[in-house]
């Protein structure tokens, strides 16, 4: 079974520059979630869609930060523009349902895209 | 609000020795979900294992092995005999049940577990 795939791999920018970052989940996964993972820290949740609509972006910085779920498959998460602080880890992740209320499944979690912004 | 501390940055065992990773939680749901996730190298986090507050009794899968205790809110990993291949950072999560964060994870910090040949 294929996993979650994630590209690019690794990424460098300058500062004020625009970055994005493209995820393609396992088939048949309802639900996908972006996650930003700062060196020395744990994955925080940016966003999460259930098939095509978001369920939370609470902590998604809005003003310089989108996503976005085509057909309820693929997603591309955006930064316009880039700061240094942006600098991290960008984890895709799916799970079979997700948000059904007590059910809090397994996430499976792409590589991430490394982004350096210098 | 939801936390996890995870105390130890850092471990590093000589293979084959025994290891425990502690993991401490606060949350103010009743009903709530606690994981471990591994981070090998290569950067994806795999599942080990997703605890519900109601169950309460210790789990073994192999080498593995969790203590989850409700009155310390802790949720303890136990690696038995260690080997190389345990070298990664391991995260414990929490997730609760309300309305718009049913599968938000929140991570600790994260160990970092070096087994030494």
């Amino acid at each position: 079974e294929a996993g979650v795939a994630q590209s690019p791999r690794y990424k460098i920018i300058e500062k004020r520059q625009s970055v994005a970052f493209w995820c393609n989940p396992i088939s048949g996964h309802a639900t996908l979630y972006w996650y930003q993972q700062i060196l020395g820290q744990g994955p925080k949740l940016l966003i999460q869609f259930q098939n095509n609509g978001v369920v939370d972006d609470s902590q998604l910085p809005k003003d310089r930060f989108s996503a976005e779920r085509l057909k309820g498959v693929d997603s591309t998460l955006k930064i316009q523009p880039a700061k240094l602080e942006d600098s991290a880890v960008y984890l895709c992740a799916s799970s079979l349902v997700g948000w059904t209320g007590a059910t809090n499944e397994k996430l499976f979690f792409g590589s991430g895209t490394q982004l350096s912004v210098l | 609000a939801q936390k996890v501390t995870q105390a130890q940055t850092e471990i590093s065992v000589v293979e084959k020795e025994d290891v425990t990773l502690d993991c401490v939680y606060e949350t103010r749901d009743t009903t709530y979900y606690l994981f471990w996730y591994k981070q090998p190298p290569s950067g994806e986090l795999v599942f080990l294992i997703r605890r519900n507050s109601f169950d309460e009794q210790n789990e073994i899968s192999g080498r593995y092995s969790w203590n989850f205790q409700k009155s310390t809110s802790s949720f303890n990993f136990t690696i038995t005999a260690s080997q190389v291949v345990d070298s990664a950072v391991y995260f414990c999560a929490l997730s609760g049940t309300g309305l718009t964060g049913a599968n938000n994870l929140f991570f600790g910090t994260g160990t970092r577990l070096t087994v030494i040949p």
